[in-house]
């Protein structure tokens, strides 16, 4: 079935250092990837996502490429804030699943002044 | 826009007893509506799929009387715990599709800030 591997946190950074949370999936066909912030206290919200090979999602800073030959989708942003302390989880939609999301584990970040 | 509320944000109870979550859509309709439960530091797993005027359909595993789903209405969605346990205890979260944002068949989710559940 298919299956989200994303690194374990927590991971703590510097404020301004460069980010990148590992994503790797495992699904037939060619499913939708998507990446979920959740901040403390509230709901997870859509972060970014990519439909097909090559996409790339961006948004607030942060981008991921959907990669296929390496089935992966790593979070990146360039420079991190405090307020991007949250959790973050990777997820994907396979291809007829309609709206069923299967979920990585989440990683926590941390940013520190 | 596009908000999920979910309530009790957190609830104790005893063993045996039965607890209700509702979650709610509240400036949309949600014809569906998605359980999932969340142990620590594991994923988020889908529980079932609430069908509003229709049965739930449930993952497999899960047991359909021991977690009762009801969408009476197309802005609510309840989730009752039946007989809990300790077992039971466990993060609850629910979702819904975002009107309209279908993209290669998966629209976008909203979700709820969740359900904390301990069973002493």
């Amino acid at each position: 079935g298919d299956s989200v591997t994303q690194m374990e946190g927590p991971v703590t950074l510097s404020e301004e250092a460069f980010l990148t949370i590992n994503c790797t999936y495992t699904a037939t066909g060619y499913p939708s990837l998507f990446w979920y912030v959740q901040y403390p206290g509230e709901g997870l919200q859509l972060l970014l996502k990519a439909t097909k090979a090559d996409d790339k999602g961006s948004n607030k800073g942060f981008e991921a490429t959907y990669r296929k030959e390496t089935t992966s989708f790593h979070l990146e942003k360039g420079s991190v804030q405090v307020s991007d302390s949250a959790v973050y989880f990777c997820a994907l939609s396979g291809k007829g699943g309609g709206n069923k999301l299967t979920f990585g584990t989440g990683t926590q970040l941390k940013v520190e002044l | 826009g596009a908000v999920v509320s979910q309530h009790p944000s957190w609830v104790i109870c005893k063993s045996g007893t039965s607890v209700k979550i509702e979650c709610r859509s509240l400036d949309f309709q949600a014809t569906t509506m998605f359980w999932y439960r969340q142990f620590p530091k594991q994923s988020l797993m889908l529980m079932a799929t609430s069908n509003e005027g229709s049965k739930a359909t449930y993952e497999q595993g899960v047991e359909k009387d021991k977690f009762l789903i009801n969408h009476a209405s197309l802005t609510l969605s309840t989730l009752t715990v039946t007989s809990a346990h300790p077992e039971d205890s466990s993060f609850y979260i629910c979702s819904a599709a975002i009107p309209g944002t279908v993209s290669s068949g998966a629209n976008v989710l909203t979700f709820g800030a969740g359900s904390r559940l301990t069973v002493l």
